[in-house]
């Protein structure tokens, strides 16, 4: 089945303490893409790569890191989380940036 | 710079009327792709839509409609005949050719009450 995988779906943490999210998806698609959602903001993009070792700033970027070793997957890292951290967070994939967009279904973190 | 304005925040229609989303968009390229994303109550995102700024033509799907008007930079999206199922929010995206970020409206929560 063609999907977006994310772990974990569901995450508490404190401030400052490092946290992965995982993001993997098995469509061999080269454009994958981190957002978080919140509420009256819509989906701001995060980070987005363009295929393997291409990565480049969305509108959001601020506290957050990514890494595109493999295709399928695209980590995302928050190196020291802070409460306005606090957020719903997608990972999507598709061909290319013109394309339609494949969700996971979502992080929902907080941070305290 | 790309922008994507969803004026209507939340909509509440009674089953059965139309209801129209307005989205407009602010680009510079002269190719760009214009999208429309579901995300129902239980929380996943559901592709609708895609059109290319070449494709002017109004596409129809069953009880969902898309106008598409360059001349006016939006990309409105009606719902005939709501159902109760229709209860989304409903978010407009748009990205350009020569710049890979996507950008996404603020969404527009549809309610339809039965």
């Amino acid at each position: 089945e063609a999907q977006v995988t994310q772990n974990p779906r569901y995450l508490i943490t404190v401030t400052g303490k490092k946290l992965t999210v995982t993001c993997s998806q098995n469509m061999n698609h080269e454009y994958m893409s981190w957002y978080r959602q919140d509420p009256g903001l819509g989906l701001r993009q995060i980070y987005y790569s363009m295929n393997v070792e291409v990565t480049d700033k969305g509108d959001v970027p601020e506290g957050y890191k990514v890494s595109r070793k493999e295709k399928r997957n695209f980590p995302l890292i928050l190196e020291s989380p802070s409460p306005n951290q606090t957020s719903l967070y997608f990972c999507a994939s598709s061909f290319t940036n013109a394309y339609e967009q494949y969700f996971g279904p979502g992080t929902r973190l907080t941070v305290t | 710079a790309q922008k994507v304005t969803q004026a209507q925040t939340e909509i509440s229609v009674v089953e059965k009327e139309d209801v129209t989303l307005d989205c407009v968009y602010e680009t510079r390229d002269t190719t760009y792709y214009l999208f429309w994303y579901k995300q129902p109550p239980s929380g996943e995102l559901v592709f609708l839509i895609r059109r290319n700024s070449f494709d002017e033509q109004n596409e129809i799907s069953g009880r969902y409609s898309w106008n598409f008007q360059k001349s006016t930079s939006s990309f409105n999206f009606t719902i005939t005949a709501s159902q109760v199922v229709d209860s989304a929010v409903y978010f407009c995206a748009l990205s350009e050719q020569n710049d890979y970020k996507l950008s996404f409206g603020a969404g527009t929560t549809v309610t339809v009450r039965a």
